[in-house]
């Protein structure tokens, strides 16, 4: 899962609790993306980051919020999570360049009761 | 919303047969991806097709791209119990201060040994 790291990779929480998602990156790349996958809706993102501190809200921002404060993190944050996050979420991080190729991490699996 | 949009959601077929999936998408793009996703794990970026290109070629994967028609196809030749897996595309669009790739929901692909 080309240098990303995903934790925790599982989580079951109660509806209410802050949630914190991490992703680490060892390739020194520019931009993150945090996305959520859930069955009919294919892959939507949530929000991404195009340089330490600069973020910006994605497709289903709302409920979440993120921070950049290295290069190498991008935490995902669920204020008050709801049973509606209950979902697969993926990190993924691209150099952009010409191509913008997107390289994914693993996924945590959270589920809000 | 979703701009890319895959079409069958479902395929199953036997190996040694050949895999064709398609993918419609709404606005022009710069270019047009195909990822892979085995169950549980992350997206893996299998093949790019720029908005100037009509065909490309990747070992047993080949993708073309009508951009009249605002549609690709994904063909996968002699296919392989190891290629049952999720497969999606991805829009790269013109007009993308984020950066984002939008992605399709998916077809899912069964290759029976």
């Amino acid at each position: 899962d080309a240098g990303i790291t995903q934790s925790p990779r599982h989580k079951v929480t109660e509806t209410g609790t802050p949630v914190t998602l991490r992703c680490h990156q060892t390739e020194n790349h520019r931009y993150m993306y945090w996305y959520r996958q859930d069955p009919g809706h294919g892959l939507r993102l949530i929000h991404y980051s195009y340089g330490v501190k600069d973020t910006d809200k994605g497709e289903v921002s709302d409920g979440y919020s993120v921070s950049r404060s290295k290069t190498e993190d991008f935490l995902l944050t669920l204020e008050s999570a709801t049973s509606s996050q209950t979902s697969v979420y993926f990190c993924a991080i691209s150099n952009r360049g010409r191509e913008n190729i997107q390289y994914f991490g693993a996924g945590t699996r959270l589920s809000v009761l | 919303s979703q701009q890319g949009e895959e079409d069958p959601q479902a395929l199953s077929i036997q190996e040694g047969e050949n895999a064709t999936m398609n993918c419609s998408y709404k606005t022009s793009i710069n270019n047009l991806q195909w990822y892979r996703q085995n169950s549980g794990r992350g997206l893996v970026h299998l093949i790019l097709i720029r908005s100037n290109e009509r065909e490309k070629h990747s070992g047993r994967l080949r993708v073309t791209l009508d951009t009249s028609k605002k549609s690709s196809s994904l063909l996968i030749t002699a296919s392989r119990a190891a290629d049952t897996a999720s497969y999606f595309c991805a829009t790269d669009s013109y007009n993308n201060a984020g950066n984002m790739l939008t992605f399709g929901g998916g077809t899912r692909l069964m290759v029976k040994p």
